[in-house]
């Protein structure tokens, strides 16, 4: 089975602390994602990566980042986190081509106070 | 933004009846993706219908996909309490990028 952990389930951070989440998949998927989940907005993208060191804006990248160093690997980083970034955020990875289904992690909660 | 939308937003049922959700999308599609999220937790893939397919079957679960109307549904019948959860349909956007872009989702209640 494809797994795609976050290393963190649940996290609580101040105002203005840099952020690191991070995602792990192990079945070699080129694609991965960042996606942030509010309700009543569903699932938004916040950046992806198609390849190592690519990576491609999604819908709403204002205050995040990403790194790919390795291929399994998918850092979403907030620079200066802010209380409106409080959210569920899940991280994702894909195969390529379009029958494919995406694969996601658990989630993320941040809360930030 | 090319989000879809599900309606209806929130769904209550009691077991062993239907539940139909319907999603419409915005662009020309590929395929078109169901899937499921419990509360609290990541989304799981349910079921894949092509561009070319009208209905699709699975389980307890039927698929529709009308392309003219651009919108699609999903069938639970003979629903049960562990089919409480959230649904969500998914397209692929057309860029060429292997991104999926999600509805906003319903959220099926089915109480014993």
């Amino acid at each position: 089975d494809v797994k795609v952990t976050q290393s963190s389930r649940y996290l609580v951070k101040r105002t203005g602390e840099k952020v690191f989440l991070e995602c792990v998949q192990d079945m070699d998927h080129e694609n991965m994602f960042w996606y942030r989940q509010d309700p009543g907005l569903g699932l938004r993208l916040i950046y992806f990566s198609y390849d190592v060191k690519m990576k491609e804006k999604g819908d709403i990248p204002e205050g995040y980042s990403v790194s790919r160093e390795k291929k399994e690997r998918f850092s979403l980083i907030l620079e200066s986190a802010s209380t409106n970034q409080t959210s569920m955020y899940l991280c994702a990875s894909r195969p390529p081509g379009l029958e494919h289904t995406i694969y996601f992690g658990e989630g993320s909660w941040l809360t930030v106070v | 933004s090319q989000q879809g939308e599900e309606d209806p937003q929130a769904l209550s049922i009691q077991e062993g009846e239907n539940a139909t959700m319907n999603c419409s999308y915005k662009t020309s599609i590929n395929n078109l993706q169901w899937y499921r999220q419990n509360s609290g937790r990541g989304l799981v893939h349910l079921i894949l219908i092509r561009s070319n397919e009208r209905e699709k079957h699975s389980g307890r679960l039927r698929v529709t996909l009308d392309t003219s109307k651009k919108s699609s549904s999903l069938l639970i019948t003979a629903s049960r309490a562990a089919d409480t959860a959230s649904y969500f349909c998914a397209t692929d956007d057309n860029t060429g990028f292997q991104k999926l872009v999600f509805g906003t989702g319903t959220r099926l209640l089915v109480s014993p």
